[in-house]
């Protein structure tokens, strides 16, 4: 199993541009996550999925898009790239036992963002 | 809002030593905890998990809960430089599928 795969490893936008970072897993997980990481920070939930079909905000949605029609692809689109969206993007994905579950998360090896 | 607080460090100690983390959380109703280890450039990637009061050991690591003061702590016994990371602390509350990370403390383990 390759786990999750994201491409591209590392992107430079200009200001305005758009773009969409490809997220995909071969574990037949329910469910993907979106997260930035800033320099010093922790995980910032930017969008999550719980199954084909199904997307919903995390906690930092705005300039962002994502969509799931598969189970595999959890692509996430940027549009009108700006400078605050310089990060490193990891997306991951679980099998969910539930509310409050122990499921783990599995990362992909993350996409570093630079907008100038 | 839920909260998960961390000392981002660098906290340092000599090979050979324990290392502990520490993590407080704000909701009550969380029930499910994790430690993730990431090295610099990497991805996180899980160490443990734990979700009843108590300790939990898994080789040279000890996950600790304790639900009435609302922290969750890391142990890491006898330390070689290749824990030198940032540990993650995660957690969910059982209302949500979702998980809570903190900023990540550094961890440098010197020779």
């Amino acid at each position: 199993n390759a786990g999750v795969t994201q491409t591209p490893k590392f992107r430079i936008l200009k200001i305005g541009q758009s773009m969409t970072l490809q997220c995909t897993q071969d574990m037949n997980h329910n469910y993907m996550y979106w997260y930035r990481q800033d320099p010093g920070m922790g995980l910032k939930l930017i969008y999550y999925s719980v199954g084909a079909g199904i997307t919903d905000k995390g906690e930092v949605p705005n300039g962002y898009n994502v969509s799931r029609s598969t189970t595999e692809d959890f692509p996430l689109r940027l549009e009108l790239a700006a400078p605050s969206q310089t990060s490193v993007y990891f997306c991951a994905s679980s099998y969910s036992e539930g509310l409050g579950g122990t499921d783990t998360q599995y990362f992909g090896p993350g996409t570093r963002l630079t907008v100038l | 809002q839920k909260e998960v607080e961390q000392n981002s460090g660098p906290l340092s100690v000599p090979e050979g030593a324990i290392a502990s983390l520490n993590c407080t959380y704000s909701d009550r109703g969380s029930q499910s905890f994790f430690w993730y280890r990431q090295y610099s450039g990497k991805s996180p990637e899980l160490i443990m998990f734990i979700y009843s009061n108590g300790d939990k050991e898994d080789g040279r690591f000890t996950a600790q809960l304790n639900k009435a003061s609302q922290y969750v702590s890391l142990l890491i016994r006898d330390s070689q430089p290749s824990d030198s990371a940032t540990y993650l602390c995660a957690v969910r509350t059982g209302g949500s599928y979702i998980p809570t990370f903190g900023r990540g403390t550094s961890l440098i383990v010197h020779p």
